[in-house]
């Protein structure tokens, strides 16, 4: 079976712009997680998708937020981009149950100018 | 209540060491404890995990140990090789809830 793919991989934003990034989970995964690696905060969750539904929700502002397709494919998206916005997102996928057994993607590293 | 602890937050071991990992937990309510690899410009890759029914569980060179009554568990790699030189991430979760992760330790295995 592929892993999970993230398009794209390096995106440069400037301060203000939106940003739209794309996750394809393992075929059969109904779940999709995002998440947000920072050096100093490691790994903050962002939301989970399950079935086209945000099922659970982390502690960031109304800026992002991210839907899910029928086919499972997700995206997330970032409006009026900050700098400390600049991180590595990650996207991770499940079989069905959002805490066990996560594949993660490659991730899309943001930079933010 | 939702923190997990990890430390220490980076470690140097010589070729063929015990590199030892621990994480502390608060919410007894956790009930799956995984281990996560992440090598640079990769995503985090499951590695092992533990349920709080067994006080020990080994794949391969790693291996977790599960102290319920200390609220703790650690990660050991036996034999360590360079090539186990990554990021380590504990977490703990429950029921359908989101993992909630430790910081990340900085594993360097020296030739």
């Amino acid at each position: 079976k592929a892993g999970v793919t993230q398009t794209p991989r390096y995106l440069i934003k400037t301060r203000g712009q939106q940003v739209t990034l794309s996750c394809s989970p393992i075929s059969g995964h109904r779940s999709v997680s995002w998440y947000q690696q920072t050096p100093g905060q490691g790994l903050q969750f962002l939301f989970e998708y399950f079935s086209e539904t945000q099922r659970n929700k982390g502690n960031f502002p109304g800026r992002f937020s991210g839907r899910q397709f029928s086919n499972s494919r997700s995206e997330m998206n970032v409006s009026t981009l900050e700098l400390g916005d600049s991180a590595l997102y990650l996207c991770a996928s499940s079989q069905d149950s959002l805490s066990y057994e996560q594949y993660f993607g490659p991730g899309t590293r943001l930079t933010v100018t | 209540q939702q923190q997990v602890k990890q430390s220490p937050q980076s470690l140097i071991v010589q070729k063929g060491g015990i590199p030892i990992i621990n994480c502390a937990y608060e919410n007894t309510a956790f009930d799956y404890f995984p281990w996560y690899q992440q090598f640079p410009g990769k995503g985090p890759a499951l590695l092992i995990a533990i349920r709080p029914d067994v006080s020990e569980k080994k794949e391969g060179r790693f291996t977790i140990s599960f102290n319920k009554s200390a609220k703790q568990f650690s990660l050991h790699i036996m034999d360590s090789q360079p090539g186990d030189s990554a990021t380590y991430f504990c977490a703990a979760s429950r029921d359908n809830y989101q993992l909630i992760w430790g910081a990340g330790t900085k594993l360097i295995i020296k030739p």
